[in-house]
């Protein structure tokens, strides 16, 4: 099975960087996603590590450390928009996502 | 392009009601799952099916039921609703074809039972 942890609220102000950790145990690994869910909204994909290292998405990163088991999601000049719940997500070998519960950030001007 | 999308958006439904829970991609994946999304819990999978004519159970299957008989339409089906069944009910659909095989998402169904 999975177990994953991330925080459950962040708050932060606009124009600043928050970053979102989520560790992992997991019985077999294919990969970490991490997905935007805005309230009554549906998640939407953001990032995807499979290998250890950073990955830059404009105002999005993620990283990967799966010695560690952990990951983050750093999010840079914040704005209010970004204001939403981020889930972090394992992939099994089965290719099944186990979620974390999610952490919601709060931006604030 | 619509991607997913399911039906109804929203029910109230008595205890004891059969419902069908909607769900239809044009994306032609392989893959589609079923997840319920409760306070605190986050997204639990409760079926999934990774092609047409195959389904698997998840974490939370016990009330439900799915079928897959084309690509395109995966319903799910509590057969005898009950108040622990009120959640927010999302599909998702994934190419499975190896890689990343990402997940996307339906607009979800807000289900209360009482």
């Amino acid at each position: 099975g999975q177990n994953i942890d991330q925080p459950t609220e962040m708050t932060a102000t606009e124009g600043a960087i928050v970053q979102i950790n989520c560790t992992y145990q997991t019985s077999g690994f294919n990969g970490l996603f991490w997905y935007q869910q805005h309230a009554g909204e549906a998640p939407t994909f953001l990032s995807y590590n499979v290998l250890d290292g950073l990955e830059e998405k404009g105002r999005f990163s993620s990283f990967l450390s799966r010695s560690k088991g952990y990951s983050y999601l750093l999010l840079k000049e914040l704005q209010m928009k970004d204001s939403a719940s981020y889930l972090c997500a394992v992939s099994s070998n089965d290719y099944k996502l186990s979620f974390g519960a999610g952490t919601t950030v709060t931006v604030r001007a | 392009i619509a991607g997913i999308t399911q039906a109804p958006t929203s029910q109230i439904l008595a205890a004891g009601r059969r419902m069908t829970l909607r769900c239809t991609q044009d994306m032609r994946h392989n893959a589609m799952y079923w997840y319920r999304q409760d306070l605190g819990l986050g997204l639990r999978l409760i079926h999934y099916s990774n092609t047409a004519g195959t389904t698997g159970k998840g974490e939370v299957p016990d009330g439900y039921s799915v079928s897959r008989a084309n690509t395109d339409d995966f319903p799910l089906t509590l057969a005898s609703a009950v108040p622990s069944q009120t959640s927010v009910y999302f599909c998702a659909s994934s190419d499975h074809a190896g890689g990343a095989d990402t997940q996307y998402f339906g607009p979800g169904t807000r289900l209360t039972v009482l």
